[in-house]
């Protein structure tokens, strides 16, 4: 079974601070891994995934996020946060292979204060 | 393009009767997915369906819950007898077919259902 962990309930970070949303993952095979941000009263939107290849992915709105699979990690960072980076972020996994569906974290809140 | 479109935005009922939701996928996309968020709590996948192949039931939390697709489009998640538990989120996605696992599902708004 696959299964995702967000140990962060609530991440708070000034403006202009580079930012960190921890993810950890657990498949039996090779993860597809996929990050999602959820604002206020909307449905989610992609930023992200790691296929295969370069462990460093690179997003919308200038995230990133780095794979490593000793580890089972996919950080999601960003460099500099900005106000409007406040939100509610989901990272997802799926196994290779199967087309189905994702298993998702509980979601880490964003709060970025200036 | 239009994205995935669900309706009604917000459904109020009284326990024990039944509702049905509406999603309506973005156009050419094969793959569909139901999710259930409750507050708190992360999304929980409900129900997949691909192409005409046999649906993926495996989420449904009881057999009050149903849903269908018809045409290979628009799809309608259907709760009967609706129980205060129910009351959450409901999220519905589509990708696109070929190599599915690696596509990202591109979300609707949600179903805000509450159950009195």
């Amino acid at each position: 079974a696959q299964s995702v962990a967000q140990p962060e309930d609530q991440v708070n970070v000034a403006e202009g601070n580079p930012l960190t949303v921890k993810c950890t993952y657990s498949v039996s095979g090779n993860p597809y891994l996929f990050w999602y941000v959820q604002y206020p009263n909307r449905g989610l939107q992609f930023l992200l995934k790691y296929i295969t290849g370069d462990n460093l992915v690179k997003g919308s709105y200038g995230f990133e996020a780095e794979f490593n699979k000793s580890q089972t990690s996919f950080h999601l960072k960003k460099p500099s946060a900005l106000v409007s980076d406040s939100a509610l972020y989901f990272c997802a996994v799926r196994e290779t292979g199967t087309a189905s569906k994702l298993t998702f974290g509980t979601g880490t809140r964003l709060q970025v204060t200036l | 393009g239009a994205g995935v479109s669900q309706s009604p935005s917000n459904k109020v009922t009284e326990k024990g009767k039944d509702v049905e939701l509406r999603c309506d996928p973005i156009s050419g996309h094969t793959a569909l997915y139901w999710y259930r968020q409750s507050l708190g709590q992360g999304l929980e996948f409900l129900i997949y369906f691909q192409g005409n192949s046999a649906p993926d039931k495996s989420g449904l939390p009881s057999d009050r819950f149903s849903a269908e697709r018809t045409g290979g489009s628009v799809s309608t998640l259907t709760i009967q007898r609706t129980q205060q538990e129910d009351s959450a989120v409901y999220l519905c996605a589509s990708s696109a077919s070929g190599t599915g696992a690696m596509n990202e599902q591109f979300f609707g708004p949600g179903t805000r259902l509450t159950v009195l």
